[in-house]
């Protein structure tokens, strides 16, 4: 079965720089989430999108923004990074045509950030 | 705010021993909860979820959760566990439609360490 894409898999930046997440939701998904999961620490959930409109936020800085496409992938774009954006992100999503109800979110592997 | 407690930050415990695994959420509103496990450099793979209905859940590879509304807690558990069940497990709570979202809020996590 079609799971969750996340690219790129690692990035490396420098301070200051720039970087873009991409999500892929399943098939028929509607609904994508965003999550940082700092080292050793539980995911933190940023920002999510129902119909390609922002849902919910959470504690996501000003620094980063998101948007939802009209193929229903996501992309998190992050700027001004500092070190302590070093973190795992991870991308869910969920819908109701997956068998399982909207509530149920389904992960991707995440993008693994690093910030020298 | 809805909040969870994960009591255990590592559990070790002999191969084909049973292994129990707490968590605990707090919350004045109807939950949905879930358990994620995490293997390393993985992402988030849903073990199981209660909604409503039989408080006794089944989830993949052999384990399974009871959700107590009484003692607020969603346990989870297996009889009999093996070396590939080293990884990181993760309780969380959703507390739709009081969110806006199904965000999910997660715990510490638990650290379950299979021995030969």
């Amino acid at each position: 079965a079609a799971g969750v894409i996340q690219s790129p898999r690692h990035l490396i930046k420098e301070k200051r720089e720039t970087a873009t997440l991409k999500c892929y939701p399943i098939p028929r998904h509607d609904t994508v989430y965003w999550y940082q999961q700092g080292p050793g620490q539980d995911p933190q959930f940023l920002i999510s999108f129902y119909e390609k409109m922002q849902s919910d936020k959470g504690s996501i800085p000003d620094r980063f923004s998101a948007q939802q496409f009209s193929d229903y992938h996501s992309e998190l774009n992050m700027s001004s990074l500092e070190l302590g954006d070093s973190a795992l992100y991870f991308c869910a999503s969920s819908g109701t045509f997956s068998g399982q109800g909207e509530e149920t979110q389904y992960f991707g592997p995440g993008t693994r950030l690093l910030v020298l | 705010a809805q909040s969870v407690t994960q009591l255990d930050s590592q559990v070790p415990v002999f191969e084909e021993a049973p292994v129990e695994l707490r968590c605990n959420y707090s919350s004045s509103v109807s939950v949905y909860l879930f358990w994620y496990v995490q293997y390393p450099n993985q992402g988030l793979q849903l073990l199981l979820k209660y909604l409503s209905g039989s408080t006794l859940v089944k989830g993949i590879n052999g384990f399974e959760a009871e959700f107590n509304k009484s003692q607020t807690s969603f346990h989870l558990r297996k009889p009999s566990v093996h070396i590939s069940d080293t990884a990181e497990y993760f309780c969380a709570v959703s507390t739709w439609p009081m969110d806006s979202s199904y965000k999910l809020i997660f715990g510490s996590g638990t650290r379950l360490l299979v021995r030969p």
